[in-house]
């Protein structure tokens, strides 16, 4: 089984709505994060939490939200979707390693379009 | 505005040549740097971290990083069609930093 798991992997909806994207992993990291990944714009952070009551905003958090649930779960939600949120969502863990180098693993993504 | 520099490419080898990717960084403080590898529709994917100044080796890569330059490259020896993909440069500590991303093409 995936460390990492996102759902959907695929999902299409209309101007307007309001849709989750979730996240859960099974590595025991207390850091996670989500992505966005446009062509051209690369990897860029939307939002962060390093524990389950602490969560930051990142670089482009207009727009989002998210919830941290637990440890292995964090969802984040378009409140209004526009199409200028189509875009790959990708969900990532870290926890603190050899001298303190975090490694961040990814999700397999979620494609979303918002028509 | 911490920036993470690369050359969007391609770069184009041939089957068994070395490869070559660089990346700049703008945030001396700094401490970690990664590449990942990304084949296209698909998560990133981490190759290779470094985190001191110098080489670091895993098989057919090797990662460089100077400080002093803020600089860091990816050695990918005997490339393979295989190695074909997009390959993202990372900077930071805890929150990462990620470049565009080189893509790469080994041709037979």
């Amino acid at each position: 089984d995936a460390d990492v798991t996102q759902t959907p992997r695929n999902r299409i909806t209309k101007t307007g709505k309001r849709i989750m994207l979730e996240c859960s992993q099974t590595k025991g990291h207390d850091r996670m994060y989500w992505y966005r990944q446009d062509p051209g714009l690369g990897l860029r952070l939307i939002y962060y939490s390093f524990d389950v009551k602490d969560i930051n905003k990142g670089e482009i958090s207009d727009g989002y939200s998210v919830s941290r649930q637990a440890q292995a779960k964090f969802s984040l939600s378009l409140e209004s979707a526009i199409p200028n949120q189509t875009a790959l969502y990708f969900c990532a863990t870290s926890a603190p390693g050899l001298a303190g180098v975090e490694t961040q693993y990814f999700g397999p993504g979620t494609r979303l379009l918002v028509l | 505005q911490k920036e993470v520099e690369q050359n969007s490419g391609p770069l184009s080898v041939p089957e068994g040549a070395i490869a070559s990717l660089n990346c700049t960084y703008s945030d001396r403080v700094s401490q970690s740097f990664f590449w990942y590898r990304q084949y296209s529709g698909k998560s990133p994917e981490l190759i290779m971290s470094i985190y001191s100044n110098g080489d670091k080796e895993d098989g057919r890569f090797t990662a460089q990083l100077n400080k002093a330059s803020q600089y860091v490259s990816l050695l990918i020896r005997d490339s393979q069609p295989s190695d074909s993909a997009t390959y993202l440069c990372a900077a930071g500590f805890q929150k990462l930093v990620f470049g565009t991303g080189t893509r790469l093409l080994v041709s037979p």
